[in-house]
């Protein structure tokens, strides 16, 4: 079966660190990774999308980026946090093809400090 | 720009009784619908879906409603149950996407 693992559950950063935060997906190929993100009282926000190794979109201009140097490997990065960059960020896969649900991580808190 | 709309922010129901939640998107390309329930501190867990060739679909306890002409899709749940109570979001993509647009979604508390 597949599964989707996400590291750490929770990082308080002081403003102006970098981030990093890994993803990793086990028991499928070739699927599509995403990150979203949810602010405190908004909705799940698409922050990248991957359909294959090296090949990210950003769907939202912002002080973070994406990269998948493995076919099943996701990374979330910042080179200098801010405190708007604060929030519950989620790591998800999808097989390909059109109408298939996304699978979620369990999510890393992040508060910038 | 919300495309898509969760009002209502929260509900509250007695156990047993039917929850109704209720979403409404504004793309109209938006071609394949999904309700996803999440427990605090966790991911979104999926639920249940609806391709935009059906106007229901049932799973369980578990049924989606889907107006196409109203842009407006609703989730039932019934019975209600205790382990329900969660927040649940609303999400929509464009055929072959799959790039979801998520609503705010709605805090279901059941009442024992």
């Amino acid at each position: 079966s597949q599964t989707i693992h996400q590291w750490p559950a929770t990082l308080v950063q002081p403003v102006g660190s970098p981030l990093s935060l890994e993803c990793t997906v086990e028991g499928t190929s070739n699927p599509n990774l995403y990150w979203y993100r949810q602010a405190a009282g908004r909705g799940l926000q698409l922050l990248f999308y991957s359909v294959g190794i090296g090949q990210i979109s950003s769907e939202v201009p912002q002080n973070l980026s994406a990269s998948r140097p493995q076919d099943r490997q996701f990374i979330l990065s910042s080179k200098k946090l801010l405190l708007s960059d604060s929030g519950f960020y989620l790591c998800a896969w999808s097989v390909r093809g059109p109408n298939t649900e996304a699978f979620f991580g369990q999510g890393t808190r992040l508060t910038v400090v | 720009d919300q495309q898509v709309k969760q009002n209502s922010p929260s509900l509250s129901v007695q156990e047993g009784r039917i929850s109704i939640l209720n979403c409404d998107y504004t793309n109209s390309m938006f071609d394949y619908f999904l309700w996803y329930k999440k427990y605090p501190a966790e991911g979104p867990t999926f639920l249940i879906s609806i391709s935009s060739i059906k106007d229901k679909n049932e799973d369980g306890r578990f049924t989606v409603f889907l107006n196409k002409s109203a842009k407006h899709l609703s989730l039932h749940i019934v019975p209600s149950q205790p382990g329900d109570s969660a927040v649940y979001f609303c999400a929509a993509t464009p055929y072959g996407n799959n790039r979801l647009a998520f609503g705010k979604g709605n805090q279901v508390v059941v009442i024992p």
